[in-house]
């Protein structure tokens, strides 16, 4: 089945720890997105890929690192930098032509501090 | 810098009324989405509104856009239990920025 697959679905990050994030798809789409989600809180975006190679940051870059060298694999690192990194993270991705071009969504992955 | 704006953040509906909620953005764009979030679960599509006056309806929910007023609207007909989440509406522009309003909390009481 096609879809986009998040994992883990459960991360514990001690203090100072760096983490990854994985978010890979199999729907042959050209963009990707990373959205952090806070309790009760909308999605802001942390970073985002039209194609492989090149990505933009989003709202709130500050404290995460990226990389897109496949078309099918957008993973998110949490560095240390990121002081309050307890949150829902959710990875996107879609099609950047024609009249399909809705995001669809990973399960999440839920971060939290230890 | 776009900013997309929801409103109410909070809506508590009775079952059998009607309700809207509201989209705002502040920058030219024809593209909207419309999702709906289930506690603790992830986003799921429910509309695509890719040009001025566009209308999609799916059961008892309807969105509309007016390009040209930069607003979105998503209408619930006859409210029922089933429709309590949250609705988010999304914005694109330009370089494929996806950027989602605050979300609408709907609850649904009997």
């Amino acid at each position: 089945d096609g879809g986009i697959t998040q994992s883990p679905k459960y991360l514990f990050r001690k203090e100072g720890q760096n983490v990854t994030l994985s978010c890979e798809q199999n729907l042959n789409h050209d963009a990707m997105y990373w959205y952090r989600q806070d309790p009760g809180q909308g999605l802001r975006l942390i970073y985002y890929s039209q194609i492989v190679n090149d990505f933009q940051k989003g709202d709130i870059a500050e404290g995460y690192s990226v990389s897109r060298e496949k078309k099918e694999s957008f993973p998110l690192t949490v560095t240390s930098a990121q002081k309050n990194p307890t949150a829902f993270y959710l990875c996107a991705s879609r099609l950047t032509g024609g009249a399909n071009t809705e995001a669809f969504f990973g399960q999440g992955t839920r971060l939290t501090v230890v | 810098e776009l900013k997309v704006e929801q409103n109410p953040l909070f809506l508590s509906m009775q079952e059998g009324k009607n309700y809207t909620i509201y989209c705002n953005y502040s920058t030219t764009s024809d593209r909207l989405y419309w999702y709906r979030q289930d506690p603790g679960k992830s986003l799921e599509s429910l509309f695509v509104l890719l040009s001025n006056g566009a209308v999609k309806q799916e059961g008892r929910l309807m969105a509309s856009l007016d390009t040209k007023a930069r607003l979105s609207t998503l209408h619930i007909t006859a409210a029922v239990h089933d429709l309590s989440a949250t609705y988010f509406c999304a914005v694109d522009i330009r370089d494929y920025k996806l950027s989602f309003g605050a979300g609408t909390t709907v609850t649904v009481r009997a």
